[in-house]
């Protein structure tokens, strides 16, 4: 089984651009949660997506945005992006229903904005 | 509140010497525990999970954890340590109570092995 893939694997942006970030999970998995990762503030979760609909939001601003396709993949996006945006967007996917799954993550998207 | 602390933001070891990685958490119900790893510039790697059952769990490459109730802890350990073991580890935790639950995972601990 493939795992989960993220693409693209780097970014380089300015500031003010916006940037779309997109997540195939593993096959079967329905459920897709985005997290931000910078060296200071640790692993922060986004959101998390199930059968097309925002089931959780972290504490993120309104530039921080994401959907979910009928196929289950998904995308994330950050409007006017600020220096402090950079950082390393990682997506992961699990079973929902059986609580006790562990998610599986994809190799991330190095985004850095100058 | 759900939250997860790991207190220790590195962690030095021998090569051969055991290590133990720390790991406590804060759930309203019961937990799931979870140990990943992260090598530079990779996503995290999935290592062992506690569910119910045995408070010892046995995971890859040779890591176990310990879930102990009482003092909230699950922390990671393996025997004897290996320099290829130098990586990013996060614990997180999600509590039993529903499906949507998030996952809460520590600030990470870097373990550094030494030949």
């Amino acid at each position: 089984k493939a795992g989960v893939t993220q693409t693209p694997r780097y970014l380089i942006k300015t500031r003010g651009q916006q940037v779309t970030l997109s997540c195939s999970p593993i096959s079967g998995h329905r459920s897709v949660s985005w997290y931000q990762q910078t060296p200071g503030q640790g692993l922060q979760f986004l959101f998390e997506y199930f059968s097309e609909t925002q089931r959780n939001k972290g504490n993120f601003p309104g530039r921080f945005s994401g959907r979910q396709f009928s196929n289950s993949r998904s995308e994330m996006n950050v409007s006017t992006l600020e220096l402090g945006d950079s950082a390393l967007y990682l997506c992961a996917s699990y079973t929902v229903g059986v609580g006790g799954n562990e998610q599986f993550f994809g190799p991330g998207t190095r985004l850095t904005v100058l | 509140a759900q939250s997860v602390a790991q207190p220790e933001d590195q962690v030095n070891v021998a090569e051969g010497n055991p290590l133990t990685v720390k790991c406590t958490y804060s759930v309203s119900g019961n937990p799931y525990l979870f140990w990943y790893v992260q090598y530079p510039n990779r996503g995290l790697q999935f290592l062992l999970k506690y569910i119910t059952g045995d408070n010892l769990v046995k995971g890859s490459y040779g890591f176990e954890a310990e879930f102990n109730k009482s003092q909230t802890s699950f922390h990671l350990k393996k025997p004897s340590a290996l320099v290829s073991d130098s990586a990013l580890y996060f614990c997180a935790v999600r509590d039993q109570g529903g499906n949507f639950n998030k996952f809460y995972f520590g600030s990470g601990t870097k373990l550094n092995v030494k030949p």
